[in-house]
């Protein structure tokens, strides 16, 4: 039981370049999350999901897109890479809403 | 709207010095509250939680008790290690969605 797994560990993007945050779940979570961590402050959520075919805006959603075909991955895209999006991104999931969420490594993006 | 207030860190202690986190909440209705750890270069992992008022709880050595009528979730510790340096965050989770609500996190360095 792998639980959430992130990849890549590290990316550079120069301005303007897309990337996409893989994040797979194997404990047949229905909720996903995506969290952005900026230094010394705490989690903001971007986009979560409460199951497959079903996503919603969180915090800070501009300049990001997620999709949920399955209920196992919840990938996050960035279609035009800027300084501003330089943090550490981290996906998560949860069986229920109310109930515990569970993190994976993250992803250090930096954008130059 | 919901809000977590942490006290600022780094807090810096020695060896089996007592611990304490202050950390403070806004919300309408009755969340649950959350402590989650973070290690150097890991993910957030969840160290307690507390779904109702005068709920504690309690994992390695840590406590948190809810308090509804001073809106706290203090965490503390009698006797720290110089393993438990890592960044703290208090959390809560909001019945609409699941989304979970991060204080800015404290820093914990704990010296031998």
């Amino acid at each position: 039981n792998a639980g959430v797994t992130q990849t890549p560990k590290f990316r550079i993007l120069k301005i303007g370049q897309s990337m996409t945050l893989q994040c797979t779940q194997d404990m047949n979570h229905n909720y996903m999350y995506w969290y952005r961590q900026d230094p010394g402050m705490g989690l903001k959520l971007i986009y979560y999901s409460v199951g497959a075919g079903i996503t919603d805006k969180g915090e800070v959603p501009n300049g990001y897109n997620v999709s949920r075909s399955t209920t196992e991955d919840f990938p996050l895209r960035l279609e035009l890479a800027a300084p501003s999006q330089t943090s550490v991104y981290f996906c998560a999931s949860g069986r229920r809403g109310i109930e515990t969420q569970y993190f994976g490594p993250g992803t250090r993006l930096l954008v130059l | 709207g919901n809000s977590v207030t942490q006290m600022e860190g780094p807090v810096t202690l020695s060896e089996e010095a007592f611990l304490t986190i202050n950390c403070t909440y806004t919300a309408t209705g009755y969340p649950s509250l959350f402590w989650y750890v973070q290690y150097p270069g890991e993910g957030l992992q969840l160290l307690l939680k507390a779904t109702k008022a005068d709920d504690k709880g309690s994992n390695k050595g840590f406590e948190a008790t809810y308090r509804k009528e001073t809106t706290s979730f203090h965490l503390e510790k009698g006797s720290v290690q110089v393993s438990d340096s890592a960044v703290y965050f208090c959390a809560l989770l909001n019945n609409q969605g699941g989304k979970l609500i991060f204080g800015q996190g404290t820093e914990l360095s704990v010296k031998p």
